[in-house]
């Protein structure tokens, strides 16, 4: 079964505009994940935030995690065209490091 | 080579015959994962390799699936009669042993599609 689920399931914006993609989780995690998928193959990893972090930026994207709430933030700033993709959290549990969990992304189209 | 490779990238089969799919994980990285995904959909685990260790094949849909590891590198996920609900992109992504940062590094995936 999922672990994350994202959403909102598609967004679409503008170039210039920022855009906001959300994940919740159920289970106690060590880490979060943010990969990107871009034309259904694989993926890369864009972020990790751990567990006793609350806030972390890498460029352009800002990630957020509230474990009490359970739920993770991703931010992309100032977005471009080649932003376009699928993006996806992902999840390890907290007594198995090594297998992730992904949820079940969100589409994310930037015209320009 | 410097990323994880997968053959075929394509495979069309008829229903009914047995396929192989082929992962290379990065040198070095002794956790290896198969992924199934339907289209638009999100990644279904499927199974994990990890040094040694007997895989995990919880994620596995049926007995008609099962993977290898040699050596500890090259995998192969064999998917006996193939059904058309079969038909996905299978990913295979390799990772670290221990590491508590669990980055996967992804292959670009194998098309199959049942007819």
């Amino acid at each position: 079964s999922q672990q994350g689920e994202e959403d909102p399931q598609a967004l679409s914006i503008q170039e210039g505009e920022n855009a906001t993609m959300n994940c919740s989780y159920k289970t106690s995690i060590n880490n979060l994940q943010w990969y990107r998928q871009n034309s259904g193959r694989g993926l890369v990893h864009l972020i990790l935030i751990r567990s006793n972090e609350r806030e972390k930026h890498s460029g352009r994207l800002r990630v957020t995690l509230d474990t009490s709430k359970k739920s993770s933030s991703l931010l992309i700033t100032a977005s471009r065209a080649a932003d376009t993709a699928s993006y996806f959290c992902a999840t390890d549990a907290l007594y198995n490091t090594d297998k992730l969990i992904f949820g079940t992304g969100t589409r994310l189209q930037v015209f320009p | 080579g410097a990323g994880v490779s997968q053959s075929p990238s394509n495979k069309v089969t008829e229903k009914g015959k047995d396929v192989e799919l082929r992962c290379d994980p990065i040198s070095g990285h002794t956790a290896l994962y198969w992924y199934r995904q339907s289209l638009g959909q999100g990644l279904e685990f499927l199974i994990y390799f990890q040094g040694n260790s007997a895989p995990d094949k919880s994620g596995l849909p049926s007995d008609r699936f099962s993977a290898e590891r040699t050596g500890g590198s090259v995998s192969t996920l064999t998917i006996q009669r193939t059904q058309q609900e079969d038909s996905a992109v299978y990913l295979c992504a390799s990772s670290r042993q221990g590491s508590i940062h669990n980055e996967q590094f992804f292959g670009p995936g194998t098309r199959l599609t049942v007819l």
